[in-house]
């Protein structure tokens, strides 16, 4: 089943913003939007966001997720240490009866 | 506390047989989709399963189909995946799932196919 396409890396430095990005097409992210994941090495995932940009409790508003088309963006403001990690998009797709996600990002903060 | 606690992973040959469990608590399971990811060794997520919250609705990716089953039981509050013919591939972290969007994650068990 086809994937989402997120960028490999991303690295920014300390208290800068970084944008990452999720394309795909009108049958997952132009559908209902996405979910974002984050992912510290060695742990489970975590819920960030999700329908483009709800945010569960506890979630930094430094994280803010939006649509346009088929591409859906996370951004995160005021990167810290604490910030690094990977980030997975994913959606639901109507076509395919299914939820795809995207390769990941690996967000390096500098 | 909400809480997924995954078990019943191993080392097995390939075309083998494994069951996973999923024991729930700290929130109404009989109320929630739930849902099984996995992540292969050095790799990303990918959506194995979900299953609705009577276990009328059941979805599957493409690779498992035929060969893994997703069911639950309410009354014990766990999810299940019995993963049948099992091929190398399939090696991975096995994470359940809460909710309609990923909400709640277990930390996972490991599953090895390897002879």
């Amino acid at each position: 089943q086809a994937g989402l396409t997120q960028p490999p890396s991303v690295s920014k430095g300390l208290r800068q913003t970084a944008t990452l990005t999720c394309t795909g097409n009108g049958n997952n992210v132009g559908f209902e939007g996405v979910v974002w994941l984050q992912q510290h090495q060695g742990h489970p995932p975590k819920l960030l966001s999700y329908k483009n940009n709800n945010r569960p409790s506890g979630i930094s508003e430094r994280f803010s997720a939006s649509r346009s088309g088929n591409t859906a963006s996370l951004t995160v403001t005021g990167l810290q240490p604490e910030d690094e990690a990977d980030y997975y998009c994913s959606a639901w797709d109507k076509g395919l009866d299914s939820w795809v996600f995207g390769g990941g990002t690996k967000l390096t903060v500098l | 506390e909400v809480q997924l606690v995954e078990s019943g992973g191993g080392l097995v040959q390939p075309g083998g047989s494994l069951s996973l469990s999923c024991g729930a608590s700290g929130f109404i399971f009989s109320t929630h989709w739930m849902t099984w990811v996995r992540q292969a060794p050095g790799k990303g997520l990918e959506w194995v399963a979900n299953i609705n919250q009577d276990g009328s609705k059941k979805y599957y990716v493409d690779s498992v189909k035929g060969r893994f089953t997703i069911s639950r039981d309410n009354a014990k509050n766990s999810l299940y995946l019995q993963m049948n013919s099992l091929r190398a591939e399939d090696t991975s972290v096995y994470y359940c799932s809460m909710g309609d969007v990923f909400d709640i994650w277990g930390q996972g068990t490991m599953v090895t196919v390897s002879s």
